[in-house]
């Protein structure tokens, strides 16, 4: 079965840390995903990439970066935490090779910055 | 830019009841997919719809894409207690086949019993 897992379920960190939020997927999808949610504000879309050591920006990548060395992992990076960043975020991955793929989905990590 | 609305932002109703979740679009959609996501999960894709038109069942949930590809309905039938969570649709997003998604809002269903 498809697995998408993110390192933490909950995280607390303070203003000015640099955090790290790792994401595995086991199915050999070639897209990857960082999203935050937030209520009433749907998913928005932070980075994502569609291959190894490939990145794009996604809706709202400040204050973001992301890497991705090897294919089934996909990190999420917040440079100097602030409490704006305080949200809920998903990790999600999908195939490439045609339209109309679904994305599947970790369970999330909630994350709060003091 | 492509955006979605979904209407309401919040339903609460009874076991039993009938209910409507629609997803509005002023741009043109070569699909559009649904998820639920339940408290503490991430979301789980229900169905995608494809073609204009085109109505998709699953047990009390019927999908309906618009002859227009530009809205989507969700409907669901004898609402249960199972049924609670958010209710999100999304659409493909951007130019060529980048597999970036465009989500609404969201629709939070709570089912009491």
């Amino acid at each position: 079965d498809v697995k998408v897992t993110q390192s933490s379920r909950y995280l607390v960190k303070r203003t000015g840390e640099k955090v790290f939020l790792e994401c595995v997927q086991d199915m050999d999808h070639e897209n990857m995903f960082w999203y935050r949610q937030d209520p009433g504000l749907g998913l928005r879309l932070i980075y994502f990439s569609y291959d190894v050591k490939m990145k794009e920006k996604g809706d709202i990548p400040e204050g973001y970066s992301v890497s991705r060395e090897k294919k089934e992992r996909f990190s999420l990076i917040l440079e100097s935490a602030s409490t704006n960043q305080t949200s809920m975020y998903l990790c999600a991955s999908s195939f490439a090779g045609a339209y109309n793929q679904p994305q599947h989905f970790g369970d999330g990590t909630r994350l709060s910055i003091l | 830019t492509q955006l979605l609305e979904q209407s309401p932002q919040f339903l609460s109703i009874q076991e039993g009841e009938n209910l409507t979740v629609y997803c509005n679009s002023s741009s043109v959609f070569s699909s559009l997919q649904w998820y639920r996501q339940e408290p503490g999960e991430g979301p789980v894709l229900l169905v995608t719809v494809v073609t204009g038109g085109e109505v998709k069942k699953l047990k009390r949930l019927t999908f309906q894409f618009g002859d227009a590809r530009k809205d989507s309905s969700l409907h669901i039938t004898a609402a249960q207690p199972g049924d609670t969570g958010l209710y999100l649709c999304a659409g493909e997003g951007g130019s060529g086949n980048t597999g970036k998604l465009i989500f609404g809002q969201g629709t939070t269903l709570q089912v009491k019993p």
